[in-house]
C-alpha cells in the first residue's frame, strides 16, 4: 500500500496569501496519478486536481499542481474565503487507492 | 448537473448489519465505476469499496474486505454497500462517489454528501 504523508498539518494564513501544500508518496505513484480535493465541514469533498497537474472541471486557475514520482504539490494562489478548507491528496496509481492525512488551510 | 445521494445510514449494534443506498442522477450511470469512501470521526478519508460500470471488477479495502458488499442496479441508477459484521471502528460518514471512467480510473469527481453510521451497544 502507498502511505501519501501530507505536510503542514495546519495553516493559518490570510485572504490574498498563496501557499503550498505538499504530499509525499511512500514509493513512486505509477503515471503521476496524483489527485488533490478540497472538503468543508458538512459538505461533499470536491476534486480539485487529477493526474498531478490536471484542473478538474470548473476549478479556478488559482489552483496548480504540480509534481511527479513521489513527491507534489498544491499551490493556491491568492487566497479567498471559500478556499479555507482542508485539503487532501490521493494516489489511485495502485489498485489500492489511498489518501494523505489531510492539511487543514484556515484563516488567520 | 450530476447528484449523488446516500442514505441507509444510522445507529447499529456491533455485529449487525446495515444497506447504505446512493441514487445517482443527472449523468448515465451505467457509462462510469462507482465507488464508497469514508471518514471516521475526527480522520481523514479513507477509500471503501470500487465497482466498474458492468460489476465485472470490484476492490476492496482491506479493513472491509469478506464484510461488506458492493453491488449497483443500472437500471435504477442506484448504488449499494452491504456491510455486515460491523464494528465500531466502522463508525463514519460514508460517501458515494463516481468515476470518470467505467473502468475505475481511481478518481472521484463528484461526490455525495454522505450518511452516518453508528456502531455501538
Amino acid at each position: 500500500e502507498i502511505v501519501l504523508t501530507q505536510s503542514p498539518g495546519t495553516l493559518s494564513l490570510s485572504l490574498g496569501e498563496s501557499v503550498t501544500l505538499s504530499c509525499r508518496a511512500s514509493q513512486s505513484v505509477s503515471s503521476d496519478y496524483l489527485a488533490w480535493y478540497q472538503h468543508k465541514p458538512g459538505q461533499a469533498p470536491r476534486l480539485l486536481i487529477y493526474g498531478a497537474s490536471r484542473r478538474a472541471t470548473d476549478i479556478p486557475d488559482r489552483f496548480s499542481g504540480s509534481g511527479s514520482g513521489s513527491d507534489f504539490t498544491l499551490t493556491i494562489s491568492r487566497l479567498e474565503p471559500e478556499d479555507f478548507a482542508v485539503y487532501y491528496c490521493q494516489q489511485y496509481g495502485s489498485s489500492r487507492f489511498t489518501f494523505g492525512p489531510g492539511t487543514k488551510v484556515d484563516i488567520k | 448537473e450530476v447528484q449523488l445521494v446516500e442514505s441507509g445510514g444510522g445507529l447499529v449494534q456491533p455485529g449487525r448489519s446495515l444497506r447504505l443506498s446512493c441514487a445517482a442522477s443527472g449523468f448515465t450511470f451505467d457509462d462510469y465505476a462507482m465507488h464508497w469512501v469514508r471518514q471516521r470521526p475526527g480522520k481523514g478519508l479513507e477509500w471503501v469499496s470500487s465497482i466498474t460500470w458492468e460489476s465485472r471488477n470490484i476492490a476492496y479495502a482491506d479493513s472491509v474486505k469478506a464484510r461488506f458488499t458492493i453491488s449497483r442496479d443500472n437500471a435504477k441508477n442506484s448504488l449499494y454497500l452491504q456491510m455486515n459484521s460491523l464494528r465500531p471502528e466502522d463508525t463514519a460518514f460514508y460517501y458515494c462517489a463516481k468515476d470518470p471512467s467505467g473502468s475505475s480510473l481511481g478518481v472521484f469527481d463528484y461526490w455525495g454528501q454522505g450518511t452516518l453510521v453508528t456502531v455501538s451497544s
